[in-house]
């Protein structure tokens, strides 16, 4: 089976407070995906890696920036956290690399809720 | 701008009734069409879609795409109170360096006893 894991399952920071979320996935995928779920609004997606140190910003990127040092963990890391970024964050990963390669599906972790005070 | 539309937005249901949800997109490079159900953590994988008029079945859940509409429909059967979730629809669409998943808003399903 498929592992996402993320690092935390709720986290509660400061305005102004620097962020990191980690996510780690197990089935060596290429395609690594970092999307916030607010209600109303759905999953937006942020960030995507397609590869170690390769990423490419999403719909959302601003205020976000990520890190894919190692091809198992994609980070998110919120420079100074602020009160709408306050959601739910959710990490995926697919299988193989760009182009029509590969599977669609993405595998989710479980999810970190984040609430910036 | 690609875009997929999920409706209704919620749905009351009452055990052993049948449902369908809906899915419409307008999305470049269309591959393929995802339904997701969310229950309290993260979204799991129910449906991969690339094929019009061919049925996707597992147990009480079906669904099938119109690639010339633009549409897929989420039918379950005989309903219990654990299909109570958000399901949520999912397109991808080629974007360059690899492929990009464009969620709707979902559907919350409630299934009363």
């Amino acid at each position: 089976d498929v592992k996402v894991t993320q690092s935390s399952r709720y986290l509660v920071k400061r305005t102004g407070e620097k962020v990191f979320l980690e996510c780690v996935q197990d089935m060596d995928h290429e395609n690594m995906f970092w999307y916030r779920q607010d209600p109303g609004l759905g999953l937006r997606l942020i960030y995507f890696s397609y590869d170690v140190k390769m990423k490419e910003k999403g719909d959302i990127p601003e205020g976000y920036s990520v890190s894919r040092e190692k091809k198992e963990r994609f980070s998110l890391i919120l420079e100074s956290a602020s009160t709408n970024q306050t959601s739910m964050y959710l990490c995926a990963s697919s299988l193989n690399g760009g182009g029509f390669k590969g599977t669609d599906t993405q595998y989710f972790g479980p999810g970190t809720r984040l609430t910036v005070l | 701008e690609d875009k997929v539309v999920q409706s209704p937005l919620s749905l009351v249901v009452h055990e052993g009734d049948t449902v369908t949800l809906n899915c419409s997109y307008e999305v470049t490079n269309f591959r393929s069409l995802l339904w997701y159900k969310q229950e309290k953590k993260a979204p799991t994988f129910l449906f991969m879609l690339t094929s019009s008029g061919i049925e996707k079945k597992s147990g009480r859940l079906s669904s099938i795409l119109d690639k010339k509409e633009l549409f897929s429909i989420l039918n379950i059967t005989a309903t219990q109170t654990g299909d109570s979730a958000i399901y949520l629809c999912a397109v991808v669409g080629y974007g360059g360096a690899t492929n990009k998943l464009i969620f709707g808003t979902g559907t919350l399903l409630a299934v009363q006893p």
